[in-house]
């Protein structure tokens, strides 16, 4: 199975100010046919099941804020939220769908300094 | 937009199995790949399997491997996932989740409510 690792596990960032988790699979997750990183974000609050962000790396579902952003290839990838919002505190997950097995990564939890 | 709702809590007794159902409406069952993730209490998502109805063809995870089933009834556009050999490791709450599209893996827009499955002797 391809294995995601999140870094930090945590962070606290002040409202306004920018959010950066990384995200890295143990394999490439770049499909050399059409290009494309097969990598997603998903947001998690508590109480509710996740909520897609961001697919293809990069590509924000639609009725996301557009403060949140993906980028990345290959191996490793970054979510920013450029300007934290109260309600962006959450448990944030990157997952793979490269394999036929998705994986998910052990997610980072963001809070408010 | 499909709608995902799941079916309600279980308790089982160790050993035993359970099953869960994931009712689409609002989109073709058949366009949909459906997918079951879990979360025990305080911890991360673990995927532990998808269906494409239209061709009943599941997979699964390794950690899983002969221990769950995942089905679905075109007719009522239910998906199911059915754990045996449960374990008090098994409590968690069971999602389905689904995307558009059989041919080409997608991220999952689409999230039932989730199911707490509680094991316990």
């Amino acid at each position: 199975d391809i294995v995601m690792t999140q870094s930090p596990d945590s962070l606290a960032v002040s409202l306004g100010e920018r959010a950066t988790i990384n995200c890295k699979s143990s394999q490439s997750v770049l499909y050399s046919s059409n290009n494309k990183n097969y990598l997603a974000w998903y947001q998690q609050k508590p109480g509710q099941p996740p909520k897609l962000l961001i697919y293809w790396a990069s590509t924000r579902e639609s009725g996301v804020p557009d403060r949140f952003s993906g980028s990345g290839s290959g191996t490793d990838f970054t979510l920013t939220i450029s300007s934290l919002q109260a309600e962006d505190v959450a448990v944030y997950y990157c997952q793979q769908y490269y394999s036929t097995a998705f994986t998910f990564g052990p997610g980072t939890k963001v809070d408010i300094k | 937009q499909v709608q995902l709702v799941q079916s309600g809590a279980e308790v089982k007794k160790p050993g035993s199995s359970v099953k869960v159902s994931c009712k689409a409406s609002g989109g073709t069952f058949s366009s949909y790949t459906i997918s079951w993730v879990r979360q025990a209490p305080g911890q991360g998502l673990e995927w532990m399997g998808r269906i494409i109805p239209i061709l009943g063809i599941a997979n699964y995870a390794q950690k899983f491997q002969g221990r769950v089933t995942i089905t679905a009834d075109k007719s009522t556009s239910t998906a199911y996932m059915e754990l045996s050999s449960l374990r008090s490791e098994d409590t968690a709450v069971y999602y389905c989740a689904s995307y558009l599209g059989i041919a080409v893996a997608h991220g999952m827009d689409v999230w039932g409510q989730g199911t707490t499955v509680t094991v316990s002797s």
